[in-house]
Formats: structure tokens, C-alpha cells, sequence
């Protein structure tokens, strides 16, 4: 079945650094979306990317959606111990708006 | 956005005992979802809620073990029937909006089984 792959799984940066994660999928997604779980809290939608080659940016935070669909990357610039929590990618098949894929998250400490 | 509240926030319960856990949202929502999460993984979908018909379920998952009921377009309930240690986890419901599916979660049940 589809698979979205993330990496890292743990990450520990100190506070100042950069960080990024990587989403890779099996097969060709229609949209890319980033969500942010805190520890003890729930999911929470971050951005969604739909072009081929798409690049948006909140803040410190900047989403790439890759030529061929298949993956994604999130990069923080300048960490703040505010960024600390799991980041999820999560994309719909091609042609399948209905069923989100999640990708097993990469979770991220900021030691200030 | 979609704010969703769920009940219980918590509960311990007995070995081969039942709960329910109700999500309730702020407007009328075509999309629902329950969800599983054990603590450091990922999501993983339960079953699609629909209104007015059964509830269609993911792989690993079945009607007997977690039925559903959604009645109407604010509101669905999941019941985890006949629990056992290992239904320990918690459990989120989440809603679409029409494009761009954005999903919006509710604050979660935390489920324990002693």
C-alpha cells in the first residue's frame, strides 16, 4: 500500500539552529500538508502545498513541495524552544481526496 | 476553522468494558474521522463516519470492536467495545473542510485499560 516515509524521526538542535524534515511518498500525491503536534496536544494544520515545485513560507518556516509530488520538506530556521512538538507530513493520493496518508512524524527538541 | 470538543478527556477502565467517546462540532461538517495514536506514533484512521449510513472502516479495524454512530453532521460517538490493555491510546476525531481538506482535530481521549 502507499507509504509516506519522514526522516528524521528524532531530532535535537540547540536553540539557534536550523532544522529540517523530509517527507517521501511511494506514489504521487495531489496536495502535501504539514501538521504540528505539541507534546500533550493534538494535531494542528500548519500549511498545504499543491503545485509541482510549490515553496511557501511562514516565518521562520518553509514548506517545498518537490517537482514529482512524491515528497516534501519543512525547514525552521533559527529554532526557538517554541518549535518543540512532532512535525507530521500527511498528503492525499492522486485522485483520492478523501483519505489522508500520514507520515510517522518527526519530533524535534530545542535545548535553549 | 472547525472547533471540536470531545468527551471524556481521560478515562481509566476496566478489562472488557465498553466506552464511549463523543465529538461534537461547532457547524455542519460533510467529512468525520476517528483516529488512533499511541503515544510517539503516528495517526492511524480508524474509520470514515457517515452520516445517514454505516460508518466504512480501514483495514485491521472492525464494526463490532469500535461501532459508530453519526446521526447527524455535528456530531458522531465511537465505542470501544470489549476493551483490552492493548486498546489503550488516544483516540481523535477530526473533520475536513471542502478544499483544501485541511483537517481539524479535536483535543483527544485519552484512553487507559487496566
Amino acid at each position: 500500500g502507499q507509504q509516506v516515509m519522514q526522516i528524521p524521526q528524532y531530532q535535537h538542535v540547540q536553540e539557534g539552529e536550523d532544522f529540517t524534515t523530509y517527507c517521501n511518498s511511494s506514489t504521487t500525491l495531489s496536495n502535501i500538508q504539514w501538521y504540528k503536534q505539541r507534546p500533550g496536544g493534538h494535531p494542528v494544520f500548519l500549511i498545504q502545498l499543491v503545485k509541482s515545485g510549490e515553496v511557501k513560507k511562514q516565518k521562520r518556516l518553509t514548506f517545498q513541495f518537490g517537482e514529482a509530488k512524491k515528497n516534501s520538506s519543512l525547514h525552521i530556521t533559527a529554532t526557538q524552544t517554541t518549535d518543540v512538538g512532532t512535525y507530521f507530513c500527511a498528503g492525499y493520493n492522486a485522485g483520492n481526496n478523501r483519505k489522508l496518508i500520514w507520515g510517522l512524524g518527526t519530533s524535534l527538541a530545542v535545548n535553549p | 476553522s472547525a472547533v471540536i470538543s470531545q468527551k471524556p478527556s481521560r478515562d481509566i477502565c476496566q478489562r472488557g468494558t465498553s466506552l464511549t467517546i463523543q465529538c461534537q462540532v461547532d457547524s455542519q461538517v460533510t467529512m468525520m474521522f476517528w483516529y488512533r495514536q499511541q503515544p510517539g506514533q503516528s495517526l492511524t484512521l480508524i474509520a470514515t463516519a457517515n452520516q445517514g449510513s454505516e460508518a466504512t472502516y480501514e483495514s485491521g479495524f472492525v464494526i463490532d470492536k469500535f461501532p459508530i454512530s453519526r446521526p447527524n453532521l455535528t456530531f458522531s460517538t465511537l465505542t470501544v467495545s470489549n476493551m483490552s490493555p492493548e486498546d489503550s491510546s488516544i483516540y481523535l476525531c477530526s473533520v475536513v473542510r471542502d478544499n483544501p481538506y485541511e483537517q481539524y482535530f479535536g483535543p483527544g481521549t485519552r484512553l487507559t485499560v487496566t
